[in-house]
């Protein structure tokens, strides 16, 4: 059964960078995509970007000049980080696998979540 | 519109049928497979149905979807107290490039 585990810091400083990482077990990391999704709090879920087994990576808009999604195959994690946070950057993140199926892309495997707060 | 509206909560009794709505526009649902997640708080969220209407191996088939148009729709029949959860839809969106979500529904077993 593949599982996702992220980890990293619980509170971070404004305008200080958020560095999350999650580890993958269970399963192959090759073939797939790999996404970090968050939830602020009383807010819906906002797709933050992915990147592929092979480095390449795409991100939210709203968020692209500040994000970094990178990957370690050999060491089955990718990591998040976020550069120049605000308080409006505090949420759950999840990290998640993306799967494709006849031009469908869906999440089908995520992480329980790690709350992130950013306060000084 | 690049972003998927859920009423916020939903409710029913042991054995009934509830139907929770995602709608949408034509740069997302109307163009795009809806995918259905349950997630319980504290937990990670799970995938419920792909492309419209697939479900996962494990998922019991008491969950069924539909799309219509811009619009969706997830079916919990012989509702069990354990169905208590969010319910998120989520699209891919043209405008986005990226999938959007619903602002989730709460089902609430009473």
């Amino acid at each position: 059964q593949v599982q996702l585990q992220e980890s990293g810091p619980g509170l971070v400083k404004p305008s200080e960078t958020l560095s999350l990482t999650c580890t993958v077990s269970g399963g192959s990391i090759s073939r797939y995509y790999w996404n970090w999704i968050r939830q602020p709090p009383g807010k819906r879920l906002e797709w933050v970007g992915y990147v592929s087994y092979s480095g390449s990576s795409k991100y939210n808009p709203s968020l692209k000049s500040r994000v970094t999604i990178s990957i370690d195959t050999s060491n089955y994690q990718f990591s998040l980080r976020l550069s120049s946070v605000t308080a409006a950057d505090t949420a759950v993140y999840y990290c998640a696998r993306e799967q494709t199926y006849a031009g469908n892309n869906y999440f089908d495997y995520w992480g329980q979540g790690t709350l992130v707060t950013v306060s000084s | 519109q690049s972003v998927l509206n859920q009423a916020p909560s939903a409710s029913g009794t042991p054995g009934q049928r509830v139907t929770i709505s995602c709608s949408g526009g034509s740069s997302n649902i109307g163009s795009h497979p809806i995918n259905w997640y349950q997630h319980l708080p504290g937990t990670a969220p799970k995938l419920l149905i792909y492309s419209n209407d697939q479900r996962p191996s494990g998922v019991p088939d008491r969950f069924s979807g539909s799309k219509s148009g811009t619009s969706a729709s997830l079916a919990i029949s012989g509702l069990q107290s354990e169905d208590e959860a969010d319910y998120y839809c989520a699209a891919w969106d043209d405008g986005l490039h990226g999938p959007v979500f619903g602002g989730g529904t709460k089902l609430t077993v009473l």
